[in-house]
């Protein structure tokens, strides 16, 4: 079992619909968990982050997090074309020190 | 405020060879990532330095070192190169604090693609 499994999609979605994408993880002494969006070609650049649970909302963007059910999720609201990317979760552990652990991303395509 | 910055950005090399790749993260950040990411594997963590000093280490072979500078910029060392280094080598900077604090985000640079062949 991978410790960050997400979806490798393509997730498809018409312009304007809310995209939905989750994440899972083993480990239940992580502490962060954050979702970053990269484009083809590019670097991942965060979106944001959650550490409690319930939701965190940042624009267009919402971020759930339950613990007890070890899963996270982003919603993206009114979806762009502009939106189309992979949306890599990340999760922050305690191991020693800390460490980040990606999943292997998720494709969203949205349609205009 | 600089992002993170990484050269060179592109690096072709053969077999055998040895590659060094640096790292300069945002001003203020004492912690740097390296991280390489392939189609089939994803991002994989290679090692983690702060100040000047190994603090994690990913399962990658000991030809992938790296070291950090007292100024915090970073450098990786790929050596005796195989066809399978292949990768975009990203690093990521933040400040390096342990515990639940949301404020330590890792930054991204724009990444070096290195091609073996």
């Amino acid at each position: 079992q991978k410790e960050v499994e997400q979806n490798s999609g393509p997730l498809s979605v018409p312009e304007g619909a809310i995209a939905s994408l989750n994440c899972t993880y083993s480990d239940r002494g992580s502490q962060s968990f954050f979702w970053y969006r990269q484009y083809s070609g590019k670097s991942p650049e965060l979106i944001m982050f959650i550490y409690s649970n319930g939701d965190k909302e940042d624009g267009r963007f919402t971020a759930q997090l339950n613990k007890a059910s070890q899963y996270v999720s982003l919603l993206i609201r009114d979806s762009q074309p502009s939106d189309s990317a992979t949306y890599l979760c990340a999760v922050k552990k305690l191991s020693g020190t800390y460490k980040y652990i990606f999943g292997t991303g998720t494709r969203l395509k949205v349609l205009a | 405020k600089a992002g993170v910055t990484q050269t060179p950005r592109y690096l072709i090399k053969t077999r055998g060879q040895q590659v060094t790749l640096s790292c300069s993260p945002i001003s203020g950040h004492r912690s740097v990532s390296w991280y390489q990411q392939t189609p089939g594997q994803g991002l994989q963590f290679l090692f983690e330095y702060f100040s000047e000093t190994q603090r994690n280490k990913g399962n990658f072979p000991g030809r992938f070192s790296g070291r950090q500078f007292s100024n915090s910029r970073s450098e990786m060392n790929v050596s005796t190169l195989e066809l399978g280094d292949s990768a975009l080598y990203l690093c990521a900077s933040s400040l390096g604090l342990a515990g639940l604090s949301g404020t330590d985000t890792q930054y991204f640079g724009p990444g070096t693609r290195l091609t073996v062949l």
